[in-house]
C-alpha cells in the first residue's frame, strides 16, 4: 500500500523559512497529483497547495511546493505566527484511493 | 464563494445507521469531483470516499468494506454518504471537500472543505 511519511514536528522563528518534506514508500511522487493542506487547531482544513505547486487564490505567496524524485516539499517563507498548524500532504494511489500523510505539527517559535 | 456544508451527525448505536449530506454552493457541481474525509479526535487525515461529477465513479477506502455508500443529487447540489454498520471506530469528524480539477472521473485533491459534522458511535 501506498503510504506518505512526513516529519511530525517542525519548529522556526517568525520571519524565517522552514520546509516540510512528504515521501512516497514506492514509486515517484511525480506518479500522481500532491497536494498539501493546513490545519489550524479546531478548524477544517484549507488547501494551501494543489497539483504540486499550484495555490489557491487566497494563499499567500509565502506558500509554496516542489517535488522530486520520491518527495515533495511545501516551503513556508516569512514565517508568521498564524502559520502555526498541522499539515497534510496528500495524493492517490493507482486505484484513485487518496492517501495522506500523518501530519507535520509546525510550532512558530 | 464555495460554499461547502455538512448535516445529518450526531451520536449513533454501534451497529446503526446515518447519513451525512453535504450541500454545495457557489460552483458548477456536476462538474466536480467530490469526497467524504474524516479525522478521529486527535488523529490525521482519512480518506472515506469519492465520487465523480455525474455520479458513475465511485471509489471507497478499504475499511469501508461495503458499509457505505457515497452519492449525490446534481439536481440539489448535495452530496451524500449513506453510514451503515457502523462501529466505534467510525467516531469521527467528516468532512465534505470538493475536487480541485473540473471533469476529471477520479478525484484527485480538494481546493475547498466544509466545516465539518461530527459522529459519534456509543451505546
Amino acid at each position: 500500500n501506498l503510504m506518505l511519511t512526513q516529519p511530525h514536528s517542525v519548529s522556526e522563528s517568525p520571519g524565517k523559512t522552514v520546509t516540510i518534506s512528504c515521501t512516497v514508500s514506492s514509486g515517484s511522487i511525480s506518479d500522481s497529483y500532491v497536494q498539501w493542506y493546513q490545519q489550524r487547531p479546531g478548524s477544517a482544513p484549507t488547501t494551501v497547495i494543489y497539483e504540486y505547486v499550484q495555490r489557491p487564490s487566497g494563499v499567500p505567496d509565502r506558500f509554496s511546493g516542489s517535488f522530486e524524485g520520491s518527495s515533495a516539499s511545501l516551503t513556508i517563507s516569512g514565517l508568521q505566527a498564524d502559520d502555526e498548524a498541522d499539515y497534510f500532504c496528500q495524493t492517490y494511489d493507482n486505484s484513485h484511493r487518496w492517501v495522506f500523510g500523518g501530519g507535520t505539527r509546525l510550532t512558530v517559535l | 464563494e464555495v460554499q461547502l456544508v455538512e448535516s445529518g451527525g450526531g451520536l449513533v448505536q454501534p451497529g446503526g445507521s446515518l447519513r451525512l449530506s453535504c450541500a454545495a454552493s457557489g460552483f458548477s457541481f456536476s462538474g466536480y469531483a467530490m469526497s467524504w474525509v474524516r479525522q478521529a479526535p486527535g488523529k490525521g487525515l482519512e480518506w472515506v470516499a469519492s465520487i465523480s461529477g455525474s455520479g458513475a465513479n465511485r471509489n471507497y477506502a478499504d475499511f469501508v468494506k461495503g458499509r457505505f455508500t457515497i452519492s449525490r443529487d446534481n439536481s440539489k447540489n448535495t452530496v451524500y454518504l449513506e453510514m451503515n454498520t457502523v462501529g466505534a471506530e467510525d467516531t469521527a469528524l467528516y468532512y465534505c471537500a470538493k475536487d480541485h480539477e473540473w471533469g476529471v472521473v477520479t478525484a484527485t485533491g480538494a481546493d475547498h472543505w466544509g466545516q465539518g459534522i461530527l459522529v459519534t458511535v456509543s451505546s
